[in-house]
């Protein structure tokens, strides 16, 4: 069974669109992530939810919205999309945020393209 | 700016070379992270170190975070081509909880 599974994989979608990325969790942890990776690899931190309460909040444009139904979920819907937002997207989870020795549990990414 | 300069970006060596990559900052860390990302995956722990001076070893992989815990080393001896992958350390930082990244090391071990 896979720990963190999002969906989909693969996304290609026209600039101004609004689509949704889904991420679950069955690790049992209580705090999830969405991490952006650019063309260079390099990893950035939008949002944190810890029980389904938002913890970190990266200077993001409005137009990305994190939503948490509940500890296992947490979807991202991008309004109106840029070709900017072209990356691959990162689901998370961990058990605590706080702790020095916190281990983050990625999902498999989430390749966004918009042309 | 990044908090977290890992080098080098790339590193293409033979099998059974040794290499060494590192990841500065000039911030304190709690502790401190390193990953493997292979293509189309999400990054996967190696290690976490946490006291300064710290050296952990996996197998033929030998990790070391600085006295000052500013910054950290990933060795690697008598490479495989199955070390193959992005090597990304991420430092913990107590005052806003967040980990932060460095960009990433492709290491690349041909046969």
């Amino acid at each position: 069974d896979t720990a963190v599974s999002q969906t989909p994989k693969y996304l290609v979608t026209q600039m101004g669109n609004d689509k949704s990325i889904k991420c679950e969790q069955n690790l049992g942890h209580d705090t999830m992530y969405w991490y952006k990776q650019d063309s260079k690899k390099f990893l950035k931190i939008m949002f944190s939810y810890n029980n389904k309460e938002l913890i970190i909040n990266e200077t993001v444009p409005n137009r990305f919205s994190p939503k948490s139904p509940d500890k296992a979920h947490l979807n991202l819907h991008i309004n109106s999309l840029e070709l900017g937002d072209s990356a691959v997207y990162f689901c998370a989870s961990s058990q605590g945020h706080r702790g020095v020795r916190t281990e983050a549990f990625f999902g498999q990414g989430t390749r966004l393209t918009v042309v | 700016t990044q908090l977290l300069e890992q080098s080098p970006q790339f590193l293409s060596i033979q099998e059974g070379e040794n290499l060494t990559v590192y990841c500065n900052s000039s911030s304190v860390f709690s502790s401190l992270q390193w990953y493997r990302q292979e293509p189309g995956e999400g990054p996967v722990l190696l290690v976490t170190v946490v006291t300064g001076g710290e050296v952990k070893k996996l197998k033929r992989l030998t990790f070391q975070f600085g006295d000052a815990r500013k910054d950290s080393s990933l060795h690697i001896t008598a490479a495989q081509t199955g070390d193959t992958g992005l090597y990304l350390c991420a430092g913990f930082m107590d005052s806003n909880y967040q980990l932060i990244w460095g960009a990433g090391t492709k290491l690349i071990i041909k046969p």
